[in-house]
């Protein structure tokens, strides 16, 4: 069974720039989700698709941060434009849908450095 | 969102059975306990969940306390590759089954 993707592995930009990040998730599974990562911290969640639809943005800084689900398969996440503090590694994740307690399945992630 | 706490940091050697706890006293009747992994420059690696009972699977066990205030998952034969953070998290099975993640505890395995 493939994993979940996502791509590029790495990016370095610079303040002020814009970068987008792109995810593939396990076939069949409905929900997807975006983390950030700081090093040395636990991942927060930034937004949890359901299909192509937002079930929890709350913690998404939307004057800067979007992100789209189409046909309710691959999605991005946009930075624009990108602060210093954005500098982390986002991750993506997808579960079963209807299966209230399954495990979610993590990509190896994109480190974005902003410089 | 109820909570959990790990320590740290904690070290164990190569072929020992390993001992993680995790204390989460404000946990609902409807939180899963799941455990996950991530080893340097990964993503994080599902291990194990439960909701009142002990469980086993292949990676690892995880005791479940009576009141459910607490935790333990158990490695029972540390390796190399088991190196990594643990992060123990509590899973509301309720509509949003939002992730809530701490800091982990840091295992280092010697050899």
């Amino acid at each position: 069974e493939a994993g979940v993707a996502q791509s590029p592995r790495y990016k370095i930009i610079e303040k002020r720039q814009s970068v987008a990040f792109w995810c593939n998730p396990i076939s069949g599974h409905a929900t997807l989700y975006w983390y950030q990562q700081i090093l040395g911290q636990g991942p927060k969640l930034l937004i949890q698709f359901q299909n192509n639809g937002v079930v929890d943005d709350s913690q998404l800084p939307k004057d800067r941060f979007s992100a789209e689900r189409l046909k309710g398969v691959d999605s991005t996440l946009k930075i624009q434009p990108a602060k210093l503090e954005d500098s982390a590694v986002y991750l993506c994740a997808s579960s079963l849908y209807g299966d209230r307690v399954s495990s979610a399945f993590f990509g190896q992630g994109t480190r974005l450095t902003v410089v | 969102d109820a909570k959990t706490t790990q320590p740290n940091s904690m070290e164990s050697n190569e072929e020992e059975p390993v001992h993680l706890p995790c204390n989460h006293s404000t946990i609902s009747g409807t939180d899963y306990i799941h455990w996950y992994r991530q080893l340097p420059s990964q993503g994080p690696e599902y291990v194990i969940h439960g909701l009142t009972s002990n469980v086993n699977n292949r990676m690892a066990s995880l005791a479940i306390a009576e009141d459910r205030k607490s935790s333990t998952l158990i490695l029972h034969r540390a390796t190399l590759r088991d190196a990594a953070v643990y992060y123990c998290i509590l899973r509301n099975a309720g509509n949003n089954r939002k992730l809530i993640w701490g800091l982990g505890t840091s295992l280092a395995v010697n050899p």
